[in-house]
């Protein structure tokens, strides 16, 4: 299946700063990316759609001024988690698509806020 | 959204077949049925997807009831690596390119050796 990456794989900041996770689609470009969130023993929550060169739509609930979403191009997707505290600790992990086909999902960001 | 359900959980033998059942009575003509796994502190796994004809790929079977009311993910030898949440997720939209996926809490399935 088609490959993508994330990075980091685990991160842990302080509180109040910002962290970014990347998002790639290593073999194709994918015209649509999704953020996730999971918290431990619980299934993955959307939080956000996006398709290159748009704003990304985001779910009820999930805060776009502090989940920042860039879909810059067709390989590469970014969350931007800003002020985070330790409630925003969880496992970040992204999928991407082309089209109709099959999404395939990235390894995961766990963060740990400290 | 068309919701799924699936057992919390299932056990099998090392090197038998498993049987992962799915309810979706709710199903509309254009849904897609897609099968993800998880496996600890990873990101879901793409298994397989149908949406009327049974399917077969290296890594699983999909036998969708002719009503398309259930499916059946079939493992035809459950392998220790197969210990997994296995998620049944009907595809969410107009059936078409705009889609997203939307997980329920999926099926742990434990392997014994």
């Amino acid at each position: 299946g088609a490959v993508v990456s994330q990075h980091p794989s685990w991160v842990i900041c302080k509180s109040g700063t910002s962290v970014k996770i990347e998002c790639r689609s290593l073999d194709f470009q994918a015209t649509t990316m999704f953020w996730y969130r999971q918290f431990p023993k619980q299934s993955l929550m959307l939080m956000a759609t996006s398709n290159e060169g748009s704003k990304a739509t985001y779910e009820q609930g999930v805060e776009k001024d502090k989940f920042l979403i860039n879909h810059a191009s067709l390989t590469l997707s970014t969350l931007t988690v800003t002020s985070a505290h330790p409630e925003d600790s969880s496992f970040y992990i992204c999928s991407a698509r082309v089209g109709g086909t099959p999404a395939f999902f990235g390894q995961g960001t766990r963060l740990t806020v400290v | 959204d068309a919701k799924t359900t699936q057992p919390n959980s299932m056990e099998s033998n090392e090197e038998e077949p498993v049987h992962l059942p799915c309810n979706h009575s709710t199903i509309s003509g254009t849904d897609y049925i897609h099968w993800y796994r998880q496996l600890p502190s990873q990101g879901p796994e793409y298994v397989i997807h149908g949406l009327t004809s049974n399917v077969n790929n290296r890594m699983a079977s999909l036998a969708i009831a002719e009503d398309r009311k259930s499916s059946t993910l079939i493992l035809h030898r459950a392998t220790l690596r197969d210990a997994a949440v296995y998620y049944c997720i009907l595809r969410d939209g107009d059936g078409g390119s705009n889609y997203k996926l939307t997980f329920g809490k999926g099926t742990l399935l434990t392997v014994n050796p």
